[in-house]
């Protein structure tokens, strides 16, 4: 099963626009992660915030968390088209002593130049 | 090395053959993890160590899958009379400690096929 689940499945925007992408979950959770996996490759990690934390930067990325409806959003801004690919977003919450990230389905972003 | 390091890349099996797929975490990474991914969705968690033990291993599908990290570093995930089904990208990850906001770092993949 996937606790987390993004919204929108897919996204296409011109090189310059800002993507915006969201993550639902069900349960507490400790952290989330947000990944970034293009076509051929392997899941690369872009941030994560605590549950504790309510936002985070990381050059052009903002990441923000919202516990209370149990929801984050990834902002990607001024876009490029090295951006198109597959964003997932993975929450940790413990599990018999252990955390273990559980990924959404993810949102696939395409970027046209 | 510098990051985590999956072997075979690709590997095509014929179907009721057993495979053995590698994972080398970073140096000094506590925690393993074993994901499989299936296109278009996102990585489903198989299994999970710290150091050499075996601490989750309620995602493993049956008990054709198995998974073992004897000295606490390098893995294997090993598939028993492999079907079609079985075929899939197969990811590890490994963390640096067990601690709840330590991020996890993917290898490339391995890409199985059953055929």
């Amino acid at each position: 099963s996937q606790q987390g689940e993004e919204d929108p499945q897919a996204l296409s925007i011109q090189e310059g626009e800002n993507a915006t992408m969201n993550c639902s979950y069900k349960t507490s959770i400790n952290n989330l992660q947000w990944y970034r996996q293009n076509s051929g490759r392997g899941l690369v990690h872009l941030i994560l915030i605590r549950s504790n934390e309510r936002e985070k930067h990381s050059g052009r990325l903002r990441v923000t968390l919202d516990t209370s409806k149990k929801s984050s959003s990834l902002l990607i801004t001024a876009s490029r088209a090295a951006d198109t690919a597959s964003y997932f977003c993975a929450t940790a919450s413990i599990v018999g002593g252990s955390y273990i990230p559980t990924f959404g389905r993810g949102t696939s972003l395409i970027v046209h130049p | 090395g510098a990051g985590v390091s999956q072997s075979p890349r690709y590997k095509v099996t014929k179907r009721g053959q057993d495979v053995a797929l590698r994972c080398d975490p970073i140096s000094g990474h506590v925690s393993l993890y074993w994901y499989r991914q299936a296109l278009g969705q996102g990585p489903e968690f198989l299994t999970y160590f710290n150091y050499e033990a075996q601490q989750d291993k309620s995602g493993l599908p049956n008990d054709r899958f198995s998974a073992e990290r004897p000295e606490g570093s390098i893995s294997t995930l090993t598939i028993q009379r492999t079907e079609q089904r079985d075929s899939a990208m197969y990811r590890c990850a490994s963390s640096l400690s067990q601690g709840a906001n330590t991020e996890a770092f993917f290898g490339q993949g391995t890409r199985l096929t059953v055929v």
